[in-house]
């Protein structure tokens, strides 16, 4: 159970767009399309923006999507906006009832 | 609207045990798969222990496995850990969340518990 593999920071000015990356094994993310991903604010609650690699829930904007491709994931946020400062954490299914996150990415908006 | 209220999280010394709890309210509990998620101060998520409706798929992190013991009783709409051994690198804010099924994501979230392992 090893955590998948997160860049530790990312940024851009807003308006623009960054991708943020996650990578597995074929064990975890390369064999399962249960790929999430998770914002969280500082002090707050994680909050679900992308499940099942590319679907969003009810109530996430659009700018938000998300990708797969072999073992690596990507989260991608269009039309960076002051509010999409956060934590992003990516989550796989990895077999047997596990679960394994990513070890974080810190996004900041220029 | 769904609600996830968890408790029994406090200041405990290495090598006892505590209990968490999680309340659930505004879904129907037993459709629908539930998870524990700890974070430790400062650092990432980590996934700790999950079970399905029925209690009848159950998986554990290896860093708790053998400890820790998840449980639900589906008639009061609760989700318990059971954390017993505790080690200082236990110590960590837990959620409790909810999932469409054991593999799908976790689509809410309670505020957390706070469990300080200290002596």
């Amino acid at each position: 159970q090893s955590a998948l593999t997160q860049p530790p920071s990312a940024s851009g000015s807003p308006g623009q767009s960054v991708t943020i990356s996650c990578t597995g094994t074929s064990s975890d993310v390369g064999g399962y399309n249960y790929v999430s991903w998770y914002q969280q604010h500082p002090g707050k609650a994680p909050k679900l923006m992308i499940y099942e690699v590319s679907k969003r829930p009810s109530g996430v904007p659009d700018r938000f999507s998300g990708s797969k491709s072999g073992n690596t994931a990507s989260l991608t946020v269009s039309g960076l906006q002051a509010e999409d400062e956060a934590d992003y954490y990516c989550c796989s299914y990895a077999g047997s009832n596990i679960k394994v996150f990513g070890g974080g990415t810190k996004l900041t908006v220029l | 609207e769904v609600q996830l209220v968890e408790s029994g999280g406090g200041l405990v010394q290495p090598g006892r045990s505590l209990r968490l709890s999680c309340a659930a309210s505004g879904f129907t509990f037993d459709d629908y798969a539930m998870h524990w998620v700890r974070q430790a101060p400062g650092k990432g998520l980590e996934w700790v222990s999950g079970i399905s409706w029925n209690s009848g798929s159950i998986g554990y992190a290896d860093s708790v496995k053998g400890r820790f013991t998840i449980s639900r009783d589906n008639a009061k709409n609760s989700l318990y850990l059971q954390m017993n051994s505790l080690r200082a690198e236990d110590m960590a804010l837990y959620y409790c969340a909810k999932a469409g099924g054991i593999a799908a994501a976790l689509d809410y979230w309670g505020q957390g518990t706070l469990v300080t392992v200290s002596s």
